[in-house]
């Protein structure tokens, strides 16, 4: 089975620190994706990535980075985390020529 | 313009009823159309994915596709109160675009 693990389940941060989530897959999936999800508003693309220490920016990338120095391993990066950024964070894998995505369990991201 | 809608819920239905789902998409070139399930407090996971016009089944889950009129839906047959959940419709244009999700709730 696909397995997509997430660092943290629930995060609690203040406004301006750095917030680093990390995802993990233990598939050999070349693409790696980063959502976020809020009621009303579905998921939302910020950031996804094809191969090692490449990436794309999604629909809403603004305030957000990403990192992917190996290919397991795909890393967002709030770099002054602001309230409008609590959310629930969901990472999610596929096999390069394949569309179907395997999600993780989300990180549930309070920002005070 | 939100590139994906589905219909507004929350869709309440009896169990053994058929629920029934719709999705309309803006992209007219879009190739691939998924249905995603996601349990309260849990992720989406993908029930099922539809690549050609018509219907596709997978057990009480089917699937219609119908391109020119950019639309796509989902029926659940024999609903359970396991199939209370929200439903997520995505369309692939080079990337998954979500619609906002459809709740459904099968009331025993």
């Amino acid at each position: 089975d696909v397995k997509v693990t997430q660092s943290s389940r629930y995060l609690v941060k203040r406004t301006g620190e750095k917030v680093f989530l990390e995802c993990v897959q233990d598939m050999d999936h070349e693409n790696m994706f980063w959502y976020r999800q809020d009621p009303g508003l579905g998921l939302r693309l910020i950031y996804f990535s094809y191969d090692v220490k490449m990436k794309e920016k999604g629909d809403i990338p603004e305030g957000y980075s990403v990192s992917r120095e190996k290919k397991e391993r795909f890393s967002l990066i709030l770099e002054s985390a602001s309230t409008n950024q609590t959310s629930m964070y969901l990472c999610a894998s596929s096999k390069q020529g394949q569309e179907t995505q395997y999600f993780g369990p989300g990180t549930r991201l309070l920002v005070l | 313009q939100k590139e994906v809608e589905q219909n507004s819920g929350p869709l309440s239905v009896p169990e053994g009823a058929i629920a029934s789902l719709n999705c309309t998409y803006s992209d007219r070139g879009s190739q691939s159309f998924f249905w995603y399930r996601q349990y309260s407090g849990k992720s989406p996971e993908l029930i099922m994915f539809i690549y050609s016009n018509g219907d596709k089944e997978d057990g009480r889950f089917t699937a219609q596709l119908n391109k020119a009129s950019q639309y796509v839906s989902l029926l659940i047959r024999d609903s359970q109160p396991s199939d209370s959940a929200t439903y997520l419709c995505a369309v692939n244009d080079y990337k998954l675009s979500f619609g906002a999700g459809t709740t459904v709730t099968v009331r025993a």
